[in-house]
Parts: C-alpha cells; sequence; structure tokens
C-alpha cells in the first residue's frame, strides 16, 4: 500500500519567507509526527498528531513553528519568516501503534 | 532525557558481529530501532514492550531489560546492507501524553 508522502520534496526559500510542509500519512493511522533531522544529527521531536489533536506543542523550536491536521489524514507544518538555522531535512511519521512509526521521505528545506 | 546510544560508531568486516546499547536515565516502558541508510527516511525495525522481551528477524535482534533501563540491538554476521544509522527511541511521558523521543544514533559501517 501507499506509504507517507511529503511535498515539497526540496524546498529553497529566502531568509524571511513563509513555507508550508506538507504530510500525508499512511491510510487509517491515526498518529502522526514531525521530526527536524540536521546533518548528521538525530531526530528533534516536533510536534504529534492524536486525531486533529495535538497534545503537546513544546517540542516546536519557536513560535514562527505551527502545524494542523485536518480530516484526521493531511498535515501541514508552516515555518513562518524562515531563518537559516530553519534549514534542515523534515521529516513525517504516522502510526497506528506507539512506537511503530513510518516515515515518510522528507522535506529539505533550504534557506538562503 | 533522550535515550543514550552506545557506541557512536562501530566499523565492521562483512560476516562480524555488533552490538548497540540503549540507555534511559528514565523509566523506559517500550524500546524501538529503527534504522537509516544515509540520505533516505529511518525505517522501522521493532519495538520491545516488556521487560525481558527479545524479538529479531534475519540476522537482527534486541533485548529490553526494564529493571536496568536499557536496550541492546544485535547484528549478526553483518551484511552490506547492514551500513546506516540506528536508532533506539522511547516515549517520554510528558503532561499526560507521551513524547517520542530519539538517541542521537550509532552510525555502523559494513566493509567488504
Amino acid at each position: 500500500g501507499a506509504g507517507v508522502s511529503q511535498s515539497p520534496s526540496n524546498k529553497v526559500t529566502e531568509k524571511g519567507k513563509d513555507v508550508e510542509l506538507r504530510c500525508d500519512p499512511i491510510s487509517g493511522h491515526t498518529a502522526l509526527y514531525w521530526y527536524r533531522q540536521s546533518l548528521g544529527q538525530g531526530l528533534e521531536f516536533l510536534i504529534y498528531f492524536q486525531g486533529n489533536s495535538a497534545p503537546d506543542k513544546s517540542g516546536l523550536p519557536s513560535d514562527r513553528f505551527s502545524a494542523e491536521r485536518t480530516g484526521g489524514s493531511v498535515s501541514t507544518l508552516t515555518i513562518q519568516r524562515t531563518q537559516q538555522e530553519d534549514s534542515a531535512v523534515y521529516l513525517c511519521a504516522s502510526s497506528l501503534v506507539m512506537g511503530e512509526q513510518y516515515f515518510g521521505p522528507g522535506t529539505r528545506l533550504t534557506v538562503t | 532525557q533522550q535515550p543514550v546510544q552506545s557506541p557512536q560508531a562501530v566499523i565492521l568486516r562483512e560476516g562480524e558481529d555488533a552490538v548497540i546499547n540503549c540507555s534511559s536515565s528514565k523509566a523506559l516502558y517500550s524500546v524501538h530501532w529503527y534504522r537509516q541508510k544515509h540520505g533516505e527516511a529511518p525505517v522501522f525495525l521493532m519495538i520491545l514492550l516488556k521487560g525481558g522481551e527479545q524479538k529479531g528477524h534475519d540476522k537482527i535482534s534486541a533485548s529490553f531489560n526494564e529493571k536496568k533501563q536499557q536496550s541492546s540491538l544485535y547484528l549478526t554476521a553483518s551484511q552490506l546492507s547492514y551500513s546506516g544509522t540506528y536508532f533506539c527511541g522511547t516515549e517520554l511521558s510528558s503532561g499526560g501524553s507521551y513524547i517520542p523521543t530519539f538517541g542521537r544514533g550509532t552510525s555502523l559501517i559494513v566493509h567488504p
């Protein structure tokens, strides 16, 4: 079946612009996660959704970051007024069972 | 608060064995393992839910010692395809929800 998909795969933006990253989870997966991974680094948890609600937003690095999920399916991560330190690969994952996550291919964000 | 992995890196020849350890200062209720190949998304390997549980498929297995708050991943007779970065993860309780958190990763390189 279809896995997790993310778009765009690559995004180059100028400092100060807003960007939207999209994630399509595996159909039927109730939980959806966003992570950030800088070059050669581990997985930095940003936010997760159970259904359409986000129980914990404390992982978001600043108030420039926001995320939403609609219809228990697609999610968008929005970064406002991008900064160079936002450059990273943004990974989305979905799961039906806690701990068993299936990752999308990621969006590589470059802020110039 | 993230799990601590050791070693940071392992270099092997094909056919050799390796052990990757994951420990936590907080109580572990479950441990999950992922492998990430260069330029790709992490792939779920297995999850251990009970202390003392051992799992495995092919020649990769893992154990979970709940009392010692640690887990180990065993790679037997390593193959070239085992190369990648291995992450252990768990869920930390946070304000009534469970936040996924991962170790920094162990880089495994298998040479012919």
